[in-house]
Formats: C-alpha cells, structure tokens, sequence
C-alpha cells in the first residue's frame, strides 16, 4: 500500500540496548522528520533530512542518530537507549515544492525498562 | 524564539453545540499555520492549513480556522461538534523563508464531544 510506514509498531527493550526504529515512505518524498510525542510537549522535533545523505538536527537530537542512504527510508536509531527516551515516535514526510502538508506515519510506541 | 501555545488540555463540548480549539503563536516572520487531528493509536492526519490570502481556512470534516494577525492566533472551530470529532488537536506553525526543519507543535487539546 502507498504511504508512510513505521515499523516496529511497539518495542520494549532495556536500558543500554541499541534500538532501531524503520519508517519508509512510497511516495518518493524529498523531506523526512522524526518527531517523539510526550504528554504536555506535543511533538518535538529530532532529526529531519532533506534528501538522500543530507539530515540535519532538529531539537532533541541528543541520543539519537539518523541515516538516509535512499530516499524511501529514513531508520532511527538510539545507540545506548535510555529511560527518557520511551516515547512516542512519529516519522513524517513533505513533497519537495508543496505547500509545507507533514504525512505523518502511524507511530512507535517505544518504552524503555 | 518561536512557539506555539494551545492554552487548553482539555475542551468539553456537547453534540450539536459549537466547537473553538484554541492556537496562539509567537514568530518572527510570516507564519505558515496548521492544524492537525491524532485519533488514537494513529498519526497525526492534517486538517487545514493557512499559508496567504483569506483569513478563514476551511478543512477537513467541516472544520475551519481563522488566522488573526493582530492577536496572533489561529482558533480552530466546528458550528455543530460530532462525538466523531472527539481527538486530540494539534496546532503548528512554520516560518516562512526557513529551512522544513523549522515546524513547531503545540503541546495538544484533547477535545471531548459528549452525547
């Protein structure tokens, strides 16, 4: 199906572990995010990439580290996670010359024992 | 620095009755204006959006927003609220001339239509 995919859709894992989260878009989308959603912050940003090997940092990126080798996919990995990092993960996507309308995937509810 | 504020957690309304979701905002620059609805367990679908022109937005299922430049805001409004449109609202802006990365999210109103 087109669209905007995440996956795994929930993941428990402990302190320490490396954790990779997968989001992978069909429409062939020029710009991709990673958002975390907590109670009271609404979506913050964390990494954001504008094409194929070009990401930059958004607010939160600390803990956090980003690869785009293709332009469908855009995985999120924490390298050593942590308690704080349980969260809400969003990956959104935006056409190069539209008028700035975020698709946003379904989410990873990840939680961090 | 840019933000966002939805100045309620929570907003209550009966079926039937008008619905208003509020959205102030703090920008240096022209603001492109968004609101976005989250059902649970889903991701954020966009609703409607103000990038120029008219101050009043119509979106998706009946909704609309007005954009006022002089209060800085942009309250979302419904004329007859349907216990379907009980979800969490988000409100964003991004700055226009920056970089994508620039979006800023409120922190949500969850809005509860009651029966």
């Amino acid at each position: 199906d087109a669209g905007i995919t995440q996956s795994p859709r929930y993941k428990i894992t402990e302190t320490g572990r490396q954790v990779t989260l997968m989001c992978h878009q069909t429409w062939s989308h020029s710009y991709m995010f990673w958002y975390r959603q907590d109670l009271g912050h609404g979506l913050r940003l964390i990494y954001y990439s504008a094409a194929a090997d070009i990401t930059d940092k958004g607010e939160v990126p600390d803990g956090y580290v980003v690869s785009r080798s293709k332009t469908e996919n855009f995985p999120l990995t924490l390298e050593s996670a942590t308690r704080s990092q349980t969260s809400v993960y969003f990956c959104a996507s935006i056409s190069r010359g539209s008028t700035d309308t975020q698709y946003f995937g379904p989410g990873t509810r990840l939680t961090v024992l | 620095a840019q933000s966002v504020a939805q100045p309620e957690d929570q907003v209550n309304v009966a079926e039937g009755n008008p619905l208003t979701v509020k959205c102030t905002y703090s920008v240096s620059g022209n603001p492109y204006l968004f609101w976005y609805v989250q059902y649970p367990n889903r991701g954020l679908q966009f609703l409607l959006k103000y990038i120029t022109g008219d101050n009043l937005v119509k979106g998706s299922y009946g909704f609309e927003a007005e954009f006022n430049k002089s209060q800085t805001s942009f309250h979302l409004k419904k004329p007859s609220a349907l216990v379907s449109d009980s979800a969490l609202y988000f409100c964003a802006v991004r700055v226009a001339g920056y970089n994508f990365n620039k979006f800023y999210f409120g922190s949500g109103t969850k809005l509860n239509v009651k029966p």
